[in-house]
């Protein structure tokens, strides 16, 4: 089943401790990206990559990182969070080029006490 | 960077009636897409529609596109319960370097359909 995975689900943790949410897609697609999404906001983007070893900033990249080095993962770093980065966190990835239907992620729901 | 923005922001309607929602956008773009989000969950694709198209029928949904007011609708008809989610719409950023992949979202219709 083509799919995009996501871990963890759901997270509370502490300002300042270092977390990961990893991404990974099995439908070998080029383009995968992380968006925010916030009430009243929508989903901005965070990060995106065009390929391995590719990426670049979104709309709101302060705060976090990320790294491709594999096509299939996608893992979104927060290297110090804080409680303003307390979101629902959604990866996708999309074939590159366009257009295309991007394919979500189930989706992280992030608390930073 | 928000480019489209959805009308209304929420809408309830009962079962079996229609629903139409509405995305209004600022710049030009090459093509329109249509997703869906239950409560919390990733978002779904609906429809794509391009910028040389003025509609597109999905089985109960049917998209128009107008250029000339950058503008685009959702019909949903004869609307069901599970229905019931927030419609976004995406457009592509021809002002941004990611090759035709680039989306951006608006803020969301939220449907109620009540049985």
């Amino acid at each position: 089943e083509a799919q995009v995975t996501q871990n963890p689900r759901y997270l509370i943790t502490v300002t300042g401790k270092k977390l990961t949410v990893t991404c990974s897609q099995n439908m070998n697609h080029e383009y995968m990206s992380w968006y925010r999404q916030d009430p009243g906001l929508g989903l901005r983007q965070i990060y995106y990559s065009m390929n391995v070893e590719v990426t670049d900033k979104g709309d709101v990249p302060e705060g976090y990182k990320v790294s491709r080095k594999e096509k299939r993962n996608f893992p979104l770093i927060l290297e110090s969070p804080s409680p303003n980065q307390t979101s629902l966190y959604f990866c996708a990835s999309q074939i590159a080029g366009g257009p295309y239907e991007q394919y979500f992620g189930p989706g992280t729901r992030l608390t930073v006490t | 960077s928000q480019q489209g923005e959805e009308d209304p922001q929420a809408l309830s309607i009962q079962e079996g009636e229609n629903a139409t929602m509405n995305c209004s956008y600022k710049t030009s773009i090459n093509n329109l897409q249509w997703y869906r989000q239950n409560s919390g969950r990733g978002l779904v694709h609906l429809i794509l529609i391009r910028s040389n198209e003025r509609e597109k029928h999905s089985g109960r949904l049917r998209v128009t596109l107008d250029t000339s007011k950058k503008s685009s609708s959702l019909l949903i008809t004869a609307s069901r319960a599970a229905d019931t989610a927030s419609y976004f719409c995406a457009t592509d950023s021809p002002f941004r370097n990611q090759a035709g992949t680039a989306l951006i979202f608006g803020k969301g219709t939220t449907l109620s359909v009540s049985s």
